[in-house]
Formats: C-alpha cells, sequence, structure tokens
C-alpha cells in the first residue's frame, strides 16, 4: 500500500539554525500537509498546500515557517531560525481531495530537537 | 475556533469487556475521522464518517456520528490487549482544508 514517508526520523539542531524537513506523499495525492505535535499534546494544523500554493495555515505557521514543493515528488518544510518551543514530531500528510472530503494518510513523522 | 474534545483521556480495563470512546464538539463537522497512533509513529486512518447519524463498524469497533455532526462515538466490543494505544478523532468544517484534532484517549487493555 502506498505511503507517505518523511526524512530524517529525527533531527537535533541549535537554537538559530535553519532546518529543513522533507516528505515524499502518497503519488496520486494533491493535498498536502503539515502537522506537529508537541509531547503530551494534540496534533495541532501547521499548514495546506494545493495546486503549488498554501491553502490555509495556522497563527503557529508564521514567517519563521515556509513549505515548497521543489519537485513532482517532494515536500519541504523549512524553519528558518529554529527556537527551544520548535521541538517537537512534525508529521506530513496527504490526501486526494481536502480534508473535509477526504482521510488524511501521516507519514511517521520527523522527531525535531532543538538545543 | 473549533475544538474537539475526547473523553476519557485515560481509560485502562481487563481484556473482555466493552468501552465506549467520546469526541465532542459545539462545532458542526462537515467530517469525523478516527486514527489510532502508536508510539513513534504518524496517525493511522480507522474510519471517516460523514453523514448525521452513520454507524460503520470494523470487526468490533462500532464507530458513531451523532445526528447533528458535532459528535462521535467509539465503541468496542470486547476489547483485546492489542487494542491498547492511542485512539484520536479529528474533524474538518465544511470546505475547511486542516483537521482539528482532539486530545486524543490513551487505551489499556490489561489480559
Amino acid at each position: 500500500e502506498p505511503e507517505v514517508t518523511q526524512t530524517p526520523s529525527h533531527q537535533v539542531t541549535q537554537m538559530g539554525q535553519e532546518v529543513i524537513l522533507r516528505c515524499v506523499p502518497i503519488s496520486n495525492h494533491l493535498y498536502f500537509y503539515w502537522y506537529r505535535q508537541i509531547l503530551g499534546q494534540k496534533v495541532e494544523f501547521l499548514v495546506s498546500f494545493y495546486n503549488n500554493e498554501i491553502s490555509e495555515k495556522s497563527e503557529i505557521f508564521d514567517d519563521q515557517f515556509s513549505v515548497e514543493r521543489p519537485d513532482g515528488s517532494n515536500f519541504t518544510l523549512k524553519i528558518r531560525s529554529t527556537k527551544l518551543e520548535d521541538s517537537a514530531m512534525y508529521f506530513c500528510a496527504s490526501s486526494v481531495q481536502g480534508a473535509y472530503n477526504s482521510p488524511l494518510h501521516f507519514g511517521n513523522g520527523t522527531r525535531l530537537t532543538v538545543t | 475556533t473549533q475544538l474537539l474534545e475526547q473523553s476519557p483521556q485515560f481509560l485502562s480495563i481487563q481484556e473482555g469487556e466493552n468501552l465506549t470512546v467520546y469526541c465532542n464538539s459545539s462545532s458542526v463537522f462537515s467530517s469525523l475521522q478516527w486514527y489510532r497512533q502508536e508510539p513513534g509513529e504518524g496517525p493511522v486512518l480507522l474510519v471517516t464518517v460523514v453523514t448525521g447519524g452513520e454507524v460503520k463498524k470494523l470487526k468490533r469497533l462500532t464507530f458513531q456520528f451523532g445526528d447533528a455532526r458535532k459528535d462521535s462515538s467509539l465503541h468496542i466490543t470486547a476489547a483485546q490487549p492489542g487494542d491498547t494505544g492511542l485512539y484520536l478523532c479529528a474533524g474538518a468544517a465544511t470546505g475547511a482544508q486542516k483537521l482539528v484534532f482532539g486530545q486524543g484517549t490513551r487505551l489499556t487493555i490489561n489480559p
């Protein structure tokens, strides 16, 4: 069964450094998402991406964050200057249609640790 | 702001017992999805419900969407140790691109 893959599985970085988290969504999916989960807390929406542009973003997704689909297969999340509070599991997801109309398929996440 | 409240947050029962997990909101959702999440992994979809009053069964798991599409429940019959895990409900409003997640129910089934 096709799956969403994420790399790396674990990333350790120093505060103020830039990180790029990578995802390969399911190939026939058109909608892509990033969510995060701080340890012990809810899964939180960050951003959705459709037709090569951001379709919706949360208040968490400020100017430090950006997303890109640099080619036909990868979907990346960049955090420009990491803060301690960015430490979390970051999940990529994809779906055939929008979230209101189609189930999301999640990757296994990247655990980001900011020191 | 849409919120989903799950209850209970923690549940520990003996093998063979039945249980129900609730997911409630004051908002109407176009669809509601139930996921299961294992440690160190992403949420895995169990079911999607879209019609008010809809009931879906997945072996010993029964999912129901409230008539007003504001709440849902997950009922497990004759729970087994393999059912142990974190269960998440998540909803999307009409036209929305984001899922709103509940805080999860951590279920432990003791042999």
